[in-house]
């Protein structure tokens, strides 16, 4: 029972490339989440989504894109990579009334 | 809009000695609240959760919360701490039925000492 699954673990990005984080759920969660991790301030939520087809904006979702093709999986894209991106990436699954699932997050570095 | 505080950045305590986290939430209905830690370098791990019922819930590692309505604070305890309980702890609470939007304070460091 793998759970949630990021890949990958470690990146390091030029300022304007391109990249994308993967997630993937093994529990048949409708909902899937990514957050962002910054020091001092918590965990923030970029993107959402509610089922399959269904995704929408959280706290701060500039400068990243959410798609939902199938329930297990939940890629984040950063469209061109800022040094204000550098951050560590966390991507949660949950269910109704259940508790959020976290994998175990991806340190990006953006140069 | 809601919100979690977490007034305590820091916290030092020594082996065998009782520890209480608190957190203090702004939301309009029942709040669905969690405590995560997270270890260095590692993931979130979930202590407990409330959701309805009996106010005092109790979660692994030895540690229990109690949710009060009246204080907007769910406030998290542990009896005695152990070297291994040295983390950051996480407060947050969830808005809709699928907790697929959680709002997280800023946590509290925890250090113990011998």
């Amino acid at each position: 029972n793998a759970g949630v699954t990021q890949t990958p673990k470690f990146q390091v990005l030029k300022t304007g490339q391109s990249m994308t984080l993967q997630c993937a759920q093994d529990m048949n969660h409708e909902y899937m989440s990514w957050y962002r991790q910054d020091p001092g301030m918590g965990l923030r939520l970029i993107h959402y989504s509610v089922g399959a087809g269904i995704t929408d904006q959280g706290e701060v979702p500039n400068g990243y894109n959410v798609s939902r093709s199938t329930t297990e999986d939940f890629p984040l894209r950063l469209l061109s990579a800022a040094p204000s991106q550098t951050s560590v990436y966390f991507c949660a699954s949950s269910y109704d009334e259940g508790r959020a699932f976290f994998g175990q997050g991806t340190r990006l570095t953006v140069v | 809009a809601q919100s979690v505080t977490q007034p305590d950045i820091h916290i030092t305590v020594s082996e065998g000695a009782s520890l209480e986290l608190r957190c203090n939430y702004s939301y309009g209905a029942t709040p669905y609240l969690f405590w995560y830690v997270q270890s260095p370098g590692q993931g979130l791990q979930l202590l407990l959760k409330y959701f309805s019922g009996d106010t005092l819930v109790q979660g692994i590692k030895g540690f229990e919360a109690e949710f009060k309505r009246s204080q907007s604070s769910f406030n998290l305890r542990k009896p005695s701490v152990h070297w291994s309980d040295a983390a950051e702890y996480f407060c947050a609470v969830g808005q809709n039925f699928g907790n697929e939007k959680l709002t997280f304070g800023t946590g509290t460091r925890l250090t113990i000492i011998p």
